[in-house]
This record gives structure tokens, C-alpha cells and sequence, in this order.
């Protein structure tokens, strides 16, 4: 079965210091993974996502994610946060192999604090 | 700038009551997803849709539940009758299938709560 950890609910960061969001996930075959935000009273919208390729991962808003096949991981990351990114952060990952729907992370909501 | 739009937005009704969501994707989208989001279980898939037909729909209460399809630029979910555990915020995503590499499109939700 495919899987995603979030292992922060929670990350502070000082509004221009980089910002790492951290994903792992689990899936039996080759995984397209997936970035999206969710901003108070709004749907998801899309950042950013990785299907095949080079590791990293460039997106909306200067995020970036980086693929790493063996930690089975894809951290979402910002070289200078800004207050405004201050929201709610879903990772999602798409296995082929189980079936067609995205599979969600339980979310890790950032505070850029001015 | 293309949309899915969701109705209502919010909803509020007493137990046993039917509540009929609505939505309606960008137009040219193949693909339709329904999610339920709450503070315990977080964003869960209740059925996915692909070309109109429904390919997924384990996440969803069978006995309860129901999503259709009737035509490209619809989709509905019902529930009969809601219970108070059915309130959360229900999402409607569509896409355009490029083999599971599209992202989705989110409608801003419907609130749902249930007395």
C-alpha cells in the first residue's frame, strides 16, 4: 500500500531563513509525488511535483523539492521564507502500480513569523 | 482564470436530513475526485471518477454515500441520511489525466455540518 509521513505538524522559522518541510513515503513501485499548500477557508492548490527526472524539483512561489530515492523522501524547501507562506502544507504520492488516486500526508502547517 | 466551483459552500442540517453537494470542473478535465477533510483523518479520498466512469470508491460509506457523474460539467455527492460524524469540509479536484503525472485543481470546499 502507498503511504505518506509528515513527522512535523508543526515548523516555525524566522521570516528570511531558509524553510525545509519534511515528506517521506512509501509506495511497491516508482512514486509521482506531489507538493500542494492550503491557505485558511481554501481548497489545495498545487506547488510543485516530481514524475521523473532531475532530483530537484523547482515549483511555484520559489519552493523547491528535492527527490531522494533512497531515504525515500521529498522535502519541500525555500531558500527565504516570507510570512505569507505561512500555511498549511500537504505532500501526496501517486503509485500506479496500487490503484489511481493521490494519497495525502496529513498535512504540516508552517508559521513564518515576521 | 479556469475553476472548479463547489456548492454551497456552507450547509448546515440536522441529522437524517439528505445534503447533495455539487460540482463543477474545469471544463475539459477528464478526471474528478472527491475528498473529505477533517482535523482527526485529515484530507480521505471518497470516490475518484475518470472519464465520467467511477474507478475508485472504497474510501466512501456505501450505505450512506453516493457520487455520480451525469454529465461531464457535473458531479454530485450525496449523503442519505448525514449523520453528525459527517461534518468536515468536503472537496471536489479535477484534472486533466496524463497517466497520474496531472495535479489537481481544488474547489475552495463545502462546509458541511450536521446537527
Amino acid at each position: 500500500a502507498q503511504s505518506v509521513a509528515q513527522p512535523e505538524d508543526q515548523v516555525n522559522v524566522a521570516e528570511g531563513n531558509p524553510l525545509t518541510v519534511k515528506c517521506t513515503y512509501s509506495v511497491s513501485g516508482n512514486p509521482y509525488l506531489f507538493w500542494y499548500v492550503q491557505y485558511p477557508n481554501r481548497g489545495l492548490q498545487f506547488l510543485l511535483k516530481y514524475i521523473t527526472g532531475d532530483n530537484l524539483v523547482k515549483g511555484s512561489y520559489g519552493f523547491e523539492a528535492e527527490f531522494n530515492k533512497s531515504q525515500t523522501s521529498f522535502h519541500l524547501k525555500k531558500p527565504s521564507a516570507l510570512v505569507s507562506d505561512s500555511a498549511l502544507y500537504f505532500c501526496a504520492v501517486r503509485d500506479l502500480n496500487y490503484g489511481q488516486n493521490f494519497v495525502f500526508g496529513p498535512g504540516t502547517r508552517l508559521s513564518v513569523l515576521p | 482564470d479556469a475553476r472548479v466551483t463547489q456548492t454551497p459552500r456552507h450547509k448546515v442540517t440536522e441529522m437524517g436530513q439528505e445534503v447533495t453537494m455539487r460540482c463543477q470542473p474545469i471544463l475539459g478535465h477528464n478526471t474528478v475526485f472527491w475528498y473529505r477533510q477533517t482535523m482527526m483523518q485529515g484530507l480521505e479520498l471518497l470516490a475518484y471518477f475518470r472519464n465520467r466512469a467511477p474507478l475508485d470508491d472504497s474510501g466512501m460509506p456505501k450505505d450512506r454515500f453516493s457520487a455520480e457523474m451525469p454529465d461531464a460539467t457535473l458531479a454530485t455527492l450525496k449523503i442519505q441520511p448525514s449523520e453528525p460524524r459527517d461534518s468536515a469540509v468536503y472537496f471536489c479536484a479535477s484534472g486533466l489525466g496524463q497517466g497520474g503525472r496531472e495535479k489537481l485543481f481544488f474547489g475552495s470546499g463545502t462546509q458541511l455540518s450536521v446537527l
